[in-house]
C-alpha cells in the first residue's frame, strides 16, 4: 500500500530558511501536498503540486518534486515564528485513491 | 465563507460507552471526509460520502463506527462501544468536488479512559 515518510522534528533560527522532506511510495500519485496543522486547529492547505511539475514556487514557499526518487521538499524562506507548525505531507493518486498522510514534521523556530 | 463546523470540541467517555460527532460542511461541498488522527501520527481516512452516498469506508472499523450523512450536509459519525484505541482528534473535512482541495474542520478530541 501507499506509504508517505517525513522526519518529524526540524529546529531552524527565526530569518533561516526551513527545508522539510517527505518521501512517498505511490508511483501512481497524482498530486502531492502540504498541509500546515496549528495547535487545536484542523489542517490548512499550503500548497500543491501536480506530479509534472519539477518545482513550484508561492510566495516564501518553495515546493520540489524529484519524481524519480519519489522525494518532495518544502522550503521556507525567512521562517518566522508564526511558521511554528505540524507540517504534512501527502499524496493522492488519479484512479480513485484517497488522501496519505505522512506522519508530519514538527517545525520549531527559535528566536 | 464559514468554514467546516464540528461538535464538540472535546470530549471524555470511558471504554465501553458510545460517543458521536457531529460535522457541517462548507455549504454546496458536495465531498465530505471523517478522519482519525491519533497523536503524533497523521490524518487515516475513515470514510468518504460523495452527497449522500458512500465512496470509500474501508478503512472504518465496522463493528464499532458507523456513519451517514443524511440529505448529503451534515454528518455523524458514531462509535460503539469505544476503546481505549480509539482515542485521537477526529477531524472532518469537504471538498467542492472529490480531487479538490479539502477544508479541514477544528476536529474533535476524544479521549477514552
Amino acid at each position: 500500500g501507499e506509504d508517505v515518510e517525513q522526519s518529524l522534528f526540524l529546529s531552524v533560527r527565526e530569518g533561516d530558511s526551513s527545508v522539510i522532506n517527505c518521501t512517498y511510495t505511490d508511483s501512481s500519485s497524482t498530486y502531492l501536498y502540504w498541509y500546515k496543522q496549528e495547535p487545536g486547529a484542523g489542517l490548512q492547505l499550503l500548497t500543491y503540486i501536480f506530479s509534472n511539475m519539477d518545482m513550484k514556487q508561492d510566495q516564501r514557499l518553495t515546493v520540489l518534486l524529484n519524481k524519480k526518487d519519489k522525494h518532495l521538499s518544502l522550503r521556507i524562506a525567512d521562517t518566522q515564528t508564526g511558521d511554528s507548525a505540524i507540517y504534512f505531507c501527502a499524496e493522492k493518486g488519479n484512479y480513485g485513491q484517497n488522501f496519505v498522510f505522512g506522519p508530519g514534521t514538527r517545525l520549531s523556530v527559535l528566536p | 465563507e464559514a468554514g467546516v463546523a464540528q461538535s464538540p470540541r472535546y470530549k471524555i467517555i470511558e471504554k465501553r460507552q458510545s460517543v458521536a460527532f457531529w460535522c457541517n460542511p462548507i455549504s454546496g461541498h458536495a465531498t465530505l471526509y471523517w478522519y482519525q488522527q491519533i497523536l503524533g501520527q497523521g490524518p487515516k481516512l475513515l470514510i468518504q460520502f460523495q452527497n449522500n452516498g458512500v465512496v470509500d469506508d474501508s478503512q472504518l472499523p465496522k463493528d464499532r463506527f458507523s456513519a451517514e450523512r443524511l440529505k448529503g450536509v451534515d454528518s455523524t459519525l458514531k462509535i460503539q462501544p469505544a476503546k481505549l484505541e480509539d482515542s485521537a482528534v477526529y477531524l472532518c473535512a469537504s471538498s467542492p468536488v472529490v480531487l479538490h482541495e479539502q477544508f479541514f474542520g477544528p476536529g474533535t478530541r476524544l479521549t477514552v479512559l
